[in-house]
């Protein structure tokens, strides 16, 4: 079945380090990605998402390319902020017409002052 | 525009009792999806219900069964409580089933002793 592998963490960096979160999915024909993020004690946010092969998502600062190839949608920022702070998922939804989302099991990251 | 919102935030069972939880879906989205995301993991899709009806489940047990009303709200029902059922239960709502259209309540924690 449609599977989502995403880097574990926790991971603790200090502001304006840079970020990048590994993201996988193994998925039959096109699925369409997404990164959702969710903040203590809420609920998640869309954050971004790709539906095609070599489209880049981008939000916030936060960047994401499609990969066909790599079957990869690594999740990057160049400079984070204390307020970035929060658990961050790669999801897929697959192709034709599957539109539950099927998640990664998250990564929680710390930004330090 | 209030988003989706859910109730209660928080409720504590015991094991073998049931269960109801609520779910106002995002103006103009016709579409309810509910997932379970236990402690430290991803959400898990658990179904979805469009024009009162439930069109996808993921790998649930009958003991989890919904409704959707007339005015597109949603409920989430457990029967026969188990421990490992304790897990936060996430609302998400879409217009016409996409996926790239959900928007997440903050979610209602479950706890089961």
């Amino acid at each position: 079945g449609d599977s989502v592998t995403q880097m574990e963490g926790p991971v603790t960096l200090s502001e304006e380090a840079c970020l990048t979160i590994n993201c996988t999915y193994t998925a039959t024909g096109y699925p369409s990605l997404f990164w959702y993020v969710q903040y203590p004690g809420e609920g998640l946010q869309l954050l971004l998402k790709a539906t095609k092969a070599d489209d880049k998502g981008s939000n916030k600062g936060f960047e994401a390319t499609y990969r066909k190839e790599t079957t990869s949608f690594h999740l990057e920022k160049g400079s984070v902020q204390v307020s970035d702070s929060a658990v961050y998922f790669c999801a897929l939804s697959a192709q034709g017409g599957s539109e539950k989302l099927v998640f990664g099991k998250g990564m929680k990251l710390t930004v330090n002052p | 525009d209030a988003g989706v919102t859910q109730s209660p935030t928080h409720l504590i069972k015991t094991r073998g009792q049931q269960v109801t939880l609520r779910c106002s879906p995002k103006s103009g989205h016709d579409t309810v999806s509910w997932y379970q995301q236990a402690l430290g993991q991803g959400p898990q899709f658990i179904f979805q219900y469009y024009e009162e009806e439930e069109r996808q489940r993921g790998n649930f047990p009958d003991r989890f069964s919904g409704h959707q009303f007339p005015n597109y709200s949603s409920e989430l029902n457990v029967n026969a409580l188990l421990l490992g059922d304790s897990a936060l239960y996430l609302c998400a709502s879409s217009l016409d089933q996409r996926a790239d259209t959900q928007y997440f309540g903050p979610g209602t924690r479950l706890t089961v002793l």
